[in-house]
């Protein structure tokens, strides 16, 4: 069975433009959830989706946002990128049926912002 | 509010010996937790979990250990072997209506010595 996968795999972008990431679940999980690595904030859940609705949202600001399509991929979109937003971009897929769930990882979006 | 907390940001072990990795929580309502290995470059990888109903679980050379009345949880790693080195995250889902929603700590970097 494939894995969660992640695209692109990196990016450059420059402060003011938008960027959109998408990730491909495990076929058959139904929940996706977005996550931030940063050094000094380690991972920070963004927000999730399940069949097509957003579920849970983290603290971010609305710059933030994301969809999800009726075959589970997702995408989550950036607009008016600033520095602070260069981070490792995680998705991850799980059944989705309960929290308890185990979460499945993609490799991430490594996104830098100049 | 770091809900989940790993307070060694680094260890370093002999090839062979145990590797103890340490977690702790504050929110009570968590009643099961997960560990998660992460490489360099690649997303976290699920390695063992445990619920609160349990105070062990083992899964070959890995084994979590769960004190609720300290709140404390415990990665174990017998033997440690060099490919063990990487990232360790232990986590836990917001209960069970809540989704996948998984609030991290901020890792403890592991080597092991040849």
């Amino acid at each position: 069975k494939a894995g969660v996968t992640q695209t692109p795999r990196y990016l450059i972008k420059t402060r003011g433009q938008q960027v959109t990431l998408s990730c491909s679940p495990i076929s058959g999980h139904r929940s996706v959830s977005w996550y931030q690595q940063t050094p000094g904030q380690g991972l920070q859940f963004l927000f999730e989706y399940f069949s097509e609705t957003q579920r849970n949202k983290g603290n971010f600001p609305g710059r933030f946002s994301g969809r999800q399509f009726s075959n589970s991929r997702s995408e989550m979109n950036v607009s008016t990128l600033e520095l602070g937003d260069s981070a490792l971009y995680l998705c991850a897929s799980s059944l989705g049926g309960v929290a308890k769930n185990i979460q499945y990882f993609g490799a991430g979006t490594r996104l830098s912002v100049l | 509010d770091q809900q989940v907390k790993q307070n060694s940001p680094s260890l370093s072990v002999q090839e062979g010996r145990i590797s103890i990795l340490n977690c702790d929580y504050t929110n009570s309502m968590f009643d099961y937790f997960l560990w998660y290995k992460k490489y360099p470059a690649e997303g976290p990888t699920f390695l063992i979990s445990i619920s609160s109903i349990k105070d062990k679980n083992e899964d070959g050379r890995f084994t979590v250990f769960l004190n609720k009345s300290a709140k404390h949880l415990s990665l174990h790693i017998v033997p440690s072997q060099p490919g063990d080195s990487a990232v360790y995250f232990c986590a836990a889902p917001r209960g069970e209506t809540s989704g996948s929603r998984l609030t991290f700590g901020e890792g403890t970097q592991l080597t092991v010595n040849p």
